[in-house]
């Protein structure tokens, strides 16, 4: 079945500190999604890329569809305490949503 | 605008029996989705059902079914429960209709607990 690589499994950085996370696929997909997922919780969404190439910003957090439509990567810019989760990418094929592993993202205050 | 809601948050059964999971969608959104989340894995596609109908099923046992309701409501049924059982159940709905490319939104799950 098709698979999403996201790196990195886990990251601990400074309050303040710029974070990047990506996703890659062999497959080629149509969406590229992120979400957030706190303890407990379900996923959030955060972004929603729908054209490859396509760059959109949600306040500190900007992603971006790969042009060969095989890869996304996640930013988020001067990280605070409340950035702590788990993001997940994801992508759509038939409805199916494939998940990424998980980057666990802790931040120092 | 309420978002999609489950019930119950947490569930506690024993090994064989079975367990009742209800989702609620987003108002408008005819597609509803299931997913497991065992602990320290990732989301793995259960079921999908848009319109009523079963639409898509992930590599799960027969153990594991559901139903939508005419109010785009579902239940997730699992039956002979066992301990590996033991997990986040998500639901996620969207506005349906389409095949590809919807953008799905997820309930706060159900934590089921088989002892």
């Amino acid at each position: 079945g098709q698979q999403l690589n996201q790196s990195p499994q886990s990251m601990f950085i400074q309050e303040g500190e710029d974070v990047s996370m990506n996703c890659t696929s062999s497959s080629i997909f149509n969406t590229w999604l992120w979400y957030k997922q706190d303890p407990g919780e379900g996923p959030v969404l955060l972004i929603a890329l729908y054209k490859a190439g396509e760059l959109t910003s949600n306040g500190r957090l900007t992603a971006q569809f790969g042009i060969t439509r095989k890869d996304s990567f996640l930013n988020i810019s001067a990280s605070i305490p409340s950035d702590v989760g788990i993001y997940f990418c994801a992508s759509t094929s038939g409805s199916r949503l494939t998940f990424g592993e998980g980057t666990q993202l802790t931040v120092n205050p | 605008e309420a978002g999609v809601t489950q019930s119950p948050t947490h569930l506690i059964k024993t090994r064989g029996q079975q367990a009742t999971l209800r989702c609620s969608p987003i108002s408008g959104h005819t597609s509803v989705y299931w997913y497991q989340q065992a602990l320290g894995l990732g989301l793995q596609f259960l079921l999908w059902y848009d319109e009523g109908e079963e639409r898509n099923r992930g590599n799960f046992p027969p153990r594991f079914s559901g139903r939508q309701f005419p109010n785009y409501s579902s239940e997730l049924n699992v039956n002979a429960l066992e301990l590996e059982d033991s997990a986040l159940y998500l639901c996620a709905s969207s506005l349906g209709g389409r095949q590809d490319g919807e953008t799905q939104y997820f309930g706060p799950g159900t934590r089921l607990l088989v002892l």
